[in-house]
């Protein structure tokens, strides 16, 4: 397995502004993800990081609402622009290790009001 | 869109007894996974079926597949306190590693 963290853990945040969240993990990765839980629901695969190219999103999420970083093997960051309340949710990261057992980070939790 | 759906939707049994619960998928998979999440919290990873094998157990955890029948099930055996959390599959998409789609999951409650 792998050990992931996630910056920040938690946070509330006003409408219309942006978060940042971090994702880290203990080893180099060829594969990571980001992924939205929204309250009482299942989760969602927002899109692929891709390191050293752009992030490949999924049905329903943009770059301009979801720009994703991967600079190196390591590490990836997600942004959530121009919040609204419909963005309350965990955010988790996710990567695969050992050819096909996939692994999450202990989410971000995101209130937006 | 979810490709899982989880059977049933809540559990609640005692301590001691064993807590079994189901996963249907619509598409071809080449492998299923089982997580568990406490309270909202982060998933953690309980086992991992392919989809050439019929059956893996990992402790108390005993995972089956059928995919003549697209479903999977989980059954935790001696079942205790600790074990209340919701439960989730999560089936690949056939062709690219880390894209799942979970399920709804199963809230399971166990009383002591």
């Amino acid at each position: 397995s792998a050990v992931i963290s996630q910056k920040p853990s938690r946070d509330i945040c006003q409408r219309g502004t942006s978060l940042t969240i971090q994702c880290q993990v203990d080893s180099q990765v060829t594969m990571m993800f980001w992924y939205r839980q929204q309250p009482g629901q299942s989760l969602t695969l927002i899109a692929t990081a891709n390191q050293g190219s752009e992030a490949t999103y999924e049905s329903g999420f943009v770059i301009d609402k979801f720009p994703i970083s991967r600079p190196n093997l390591t590490f990836s960051t997600l942004t959530v622009s121009n919040m609204s309340p419909e963005d309350s949710s965990i955010y988790l990261c996710s990567v695969v290790i050992g050819g096909d057992e996939q692994y999450f980070g202990p989410g971000t939790r995101l209130t937006v009001t | 869109s979810q490709q899982g759906e989880e059977d049933p939707q809540a559990l609640s049994i005692q301590e001691g007894e064993n807590a079994t619960m189901n996963c249907s998928y619509k598409t071809s998979i080449n492998n299923l996974q089982w997580y568990r999440q406490n309270s909202g919290r982060g998933l953690v990873h309980l086992i991992l079926i392919r989809s050439n094998e019929r059956e893996k157990h990992s402790g108390r955890l005993r995972v089956t597949l059928d995919t003549s029948k697209k479903s999977s099930s989980l059954l935790i055996t001696a079942s205790r306190a600790a074990d209340t959390a919701s439960y989730f599959c999560a089936t690949d998409r056939g062709s690219t590693l880390g894209r799942l789609y979970f399920g709804r999951g199963t809230q399971l409650t166990v009383w002591p």
